[in-house]
């Protein structure tokens, strides 16, 4: 596709329930990136993709969330038993591995764990 | 602790005028500063900064980064209400890696 493409655009789910997040790259993109954004803050690093291997996990918060890619393509981003601090926007970027290569971002899923 | 910072954090102003948005970093040996803007939804990427005193421009829009003092802004002169929305300042330490991001200036414009 021509951009990044993230599904739901919005989820609402109860507490202790899982969610997955998907994201969709740009054609051809072998870096994929999650990163959160909460409310009054910066958009914080949850985990890098290069190819299907995940060299950069660092940013992810607790073992309730994880994340997956197939086919150096699609990824998933699963939180298992959610908890009310996960509520967020999740964006997704994608990028090319060379020098001087922006990352570019998708429209994010916005989470509420009521 | 916060390796980048952004000032203003918000920022109020008329069409017309003219604005300028700081960043300042702690991060050193980094490849790249990058400016996004964000209006309700995905990050738009504006500028990548690699090199120190070199503007860059598109439009209304320019911006200069020093590797020495540690900061770059952005500029925009005669603005507009489409201006309205949040800069995000962010430094990429190498290729490949996350950015590093600020909380971000939020710009609005008045008619």
């Amino acid at each position: 596709g021509a951009g990044v493409s993230q599904s739901p655009s919005n989820k609402v789910t109860e507490k202790g329930k899982d969610v997955e997040l998907r994201c969709d790259p740009i054609s051809g993109h072998t870096a994929l990136y999650w990163y959160r954004q909460s409310l009054g803050q910066g958009l914080e690093f949850l985990i890098y993709f290069q190819g299907n291997s995940a060299p950069d996990k660092s940013g992810l918060p607790s073992d309730r969330f994880s994340a997956e890619r197939t086919g150096g393509s699609v990824s998933t981003l699963t939180i298992q038993r959610t908890q009310q601090e996960d509520s967020a926007v999740y964006l997704c970027a994608s990028s090319l591995i060379t020098s001087n290569q922006p990352q570019h971002f998708g429209d994010g899923t916005r989470l509420s764990i009521l | 602790e916060d390796k980048v910072v952004q000032s203003p954090l918000s920022l109020v102003v008329h069409e017309g005028d003219t604005v300028t948005l700081n960043c300042s970093y702690e991060v050193t040996n980094f490849r790249s500063l990058l400016w996004y803007k964000q209006e309700k939804k995905a990050p738009t990427f504006l500028f990548m900064l690699t090199s120190s005193g070199i503007e860059k421009k598109s439009g209304r829009l320019s911006s200069i980064l020093d590797k020495k003092e540690l900061f770059s802004i952005l500029n925009i002169t005669a603005t507009q209400t489409g201006d309205s929305a949040i800069y995000l300042c962010a430094i990429l330490w190498q290729a490949g890696t996350a950015l590093i991001f600020g909380k971000g200036t939020t710009l609005s414009v008045s008619s």
